[in-house]
This record gives structure tokens, C-alpha cells and sequence, in this order.
């Protein structure tokens, strides 16, 4: 497993403006994601962090909303920008920590940041 | 996009009863995964049960796989109060570690 930290923690924040947030991994790992958490709701994937290159996004979400950054193995940043009450949500992340079989991997994910935009 | 529909929906049973929830999905996968979150928490990963196994136990926990039915159930045996949150099986896609949620099932085990 890895222990997997996020900042901040929580925040609230005006419309229009952007949060940051961080995720630290205290090991090099494979794979890294980041997941949206609506208000009673599941989670939804908005994109692979890829480690050099541009993050990979799902449909429906976009760069210019979500850019994310991952300069090495055990970091990475979402931005979400240009916040609107409907961003207000637990954004998380996640990590695969080793290359074995697709069938054997397991995710394992930080402890959420959560949004709330006024 | 979910692949995952889990029921039920919500759950309530007394401390010390069984709980059973169910989860099933769409298309083929490679694994299925089982996470617990406290009050909109981060996730803990539970278990994971791969496509070539029925059955997995660890500690109070056993999960099966039935991949001709494309579904997967999860019991918690002699529940605690401690057990009170929000269930979530997680399909892992056959080309990448990507996971699709379903929609959860919550519990509260009443003392």
C-alpha cells in the first residue's frame, strides 16, 4: 500500500476564483488519478496524471477546467479553475503502486479534499 | 462513466447481524474492488477480488464473483457500529488500471 496525503484538506472559495490541490505519495508509483465526489453521489474519474506529459482527461472534463500537473513519481496538482457552486464537491486522489498484472492491481486513494465554492 | 449498480441503496441492521450488499456491472473486468468511506472521507481500499476468483475473506469480510452474472456481493459478518459507512465496489476495465464506481451502498449498524 502507500500513504497518500492531500492539501488542503478543505476550503471555500468565491466564484471565479481557482483552488490548488495537492497530492504527496511517500513512494514512487505507477499510476496516478484524480476522482470527483459530488454531494451524494459516487466517484467520477476526471483524468490520469501522467508523469512528464499532459494528463490524460475522461470525457466531460477538460484541461482548461482541470489542469493537473505531475513533475515526478509521488506528486501531482488538479487546479480546478474559474470555480461555480456546481465545482463544490470531495476532489480525490489515487494511485496504483506497482506495474503487476491489470488484474491484480490495487488503488488505493488519499483522504479527499473538500470544496466548497460560494 | 459508473458501470457499477450496487443495492441496495441504504442498509440498517443491528449490531452483531450480518450486512450484505451487492454490486453489479456491464462489461468485462479484471478485478473488482471494495472500498469503506467514513462521512465523505478518503476511501479504504477493502478488498480486491480478481476475475479468475469466486470468493475472497479477510477478516470479517467475504466477497464473491460471479463473472457470468457480471455481479459481486459483499458481507460483513457480526457488524460493529464501527462498520457505519458508505460502501462503494470499484470494476477494474480490462485494458487499464482506470477503476468505474457504482453507486454505493450506505449502512448504519445501530447499537
Amino acid at each position: 500500500s502507500a500513504v497518500i496525503s492531500q492539501k488542503p484538506s478543505r476550503d471555500i472559495c468565491q466564484r471565479g476564483t481557482s483552488l490548488t490541490i495537492q497530492c504527496q505519495v511517500d513512494s514512487q508509483v505507477t499510476m496516478m488519478f484524480w476522482y470527483r465526489q459530488q454531494p451524494g453521489q459516487s466517484l467520477t474519474l476526471i483524468a490520469t496524471a501522467n508523469q512528464g506529459s499532459e494528463a490524460t482527461y475522461e470525457s466531460g472534463f477538460v484541461i482548461d477546467k482541470f489542469p493537473i500537473s505531475r513533475p515526478n513519481l509521488t506528486f501531482s496538482t488538479l487546479t480546478v479553475s474559474n470555480l461555480s457552486p456546481e465545482d463544490s464537491s470531495i476532489y480525490l486522489c489515487s494511485v496504483v503502486t506497482s506495474g503487476g498484472s491489470l488484474r491484480s492491481y490495487e488503488q488505493y486513494f488519499g483522504p479527499g479534499t473538500r470544496l466548497t465554492v460560494t | 462513466s459508473q458501470q457499477g449498480e450496487e443495492d441496495p441503496q441504504a442498509l440498517s441492521i443491528q449490531e452483531g447481524e450480518n450486512a450484505t450488499m451487492n454490486c453489479s456491472y456491464k462489461t468485462s473486468i479484471n478485478n473488482l474492488q471494495w472500498y469503506r468511506q467514513n462521512s465523505g472521507r478518503g476511501l479504504v481500499h477493502l478488498i480486491l477480488i480478481r476475475s479468475n476468483e469466486r470468493e475472497k475473506h479477510s477478516g470479517r469480510l467475504r466477497v464473491t464473483l460471479d463473472t457470468s452474472k457480471k455481479s459481486s456481493s459483499l458481507l460483513i459478518t457480526a457488524s460493529r457500529a464501527a462498520d457505519t459507512a458508505s460502501y462503494f465496489c470499484a470494476t477494474g476495465r480490462s485494458n487499464d488500471y482506470k477503476l468505474s464506481f457504482g453507486a454505493g451502498t450506505t449502512v448504519t449498524v445501530r447499537a
